[in-house]
């Protein structure tokens, strides 16, 4: 059961363009939402979360969309650069109980940026 | 200041042995958390440790899957027998009280069973 779904494994996008990385969600009970960015050989590295409270979370090129009658969410990266070349991995929280940390992950989408 | 670390970086064993991934948390942090890495897939939740204790087991996906933390600080997983769908790369990482959801996370154990 994938409560957190990435239906692109993959994007390709020019440099300078804007990136638009899409994450599908079914747990009504997910509380925060959060996008990792992992390199190869390397562990994830925290990108940008936003609490279910709100509906967007802005800090510098990244912005995140959360539309919570949809259970979707959003990753906008403007201006793109090809650093920004990596897999992106949407992670949710669910609210309280013995789970209180515990993410889960989609299956993550590879970015590619041209220059 | 340090990141997490994991050890061994990679590790080959043979099918039925058994093995243990060490990790090292950033110091400070009390909560721990390991998820694995198959091919193609997310990542998958294993366990979560809230400074010694592990209220949350759920993800060890069978009794040959162990793990503990001592000190409040170093976990090991230990698996044993290992099967050849073992195979992935072993994430830990940990966070700090506050914001327990906003997890750092170590370069990973490659682990392939052959």
């Amino acid at each position: 059961d994938q409560q957190v779904k990435q239906n692109s494994p993959s994007l390709s996008v020019q440099e300078g363009r804007i990136s638009i990385l899409n994450c599908d969600y079914t747990n009504s009970m997910f509380d925060y939402f959060l996008w990792y960015k992992k390199y190869p050989a390397e562990g994830p590295t925290f990108l940008i979360s936003i609490s279910s409270i709100k509906d967007k979370n802005e800090d510098g090129r990244f912005t995140v969309f959360l539309n919570k009658s949809a259970k979707h969410l959003s990753l906008h990266i403007v201006p793109s650069q090809p650093g920004d070349s990596a897999v992106y991995f949407c992670a949710a929280k669910n609210a309280g109980g013995t789970s209180y940390g515990k993410l889960t992950f989609g299956q993550g989408t590879i970015l590619t940026v041209h220059p | 200041g340090a990141g997490v670390s994991q050890s061994p970086s990679n590790k080959v064993t043979e099918k039925g042995k058994d093995v243990e991934l060490r990790c090292d948390p950033i110091s400070g942090h009390t909560a721990l958390y390991w998820y694995r890495q198959s091919l193609g897939q997310g990542l998958e939740f294993l366990i979560y440790f809230q400074g010694n204790s592990a209220p949350d087991k759920s993800g060890l996906p069978s009794d040959r899957f162990s793990a503990e933390r001592t000190g409040g600080s170093v976990s090991t997983l230990t698996i044993q027998r290992t099967q050849q769908e073992d195979s992935a790369v072993y994430l830990c990482a940990s966070s700090p009280a506050r914001r327990a959801y906003e997890q750092y996370f170590g370069p990973g154990t490659r682990l392939t069973v052959t």
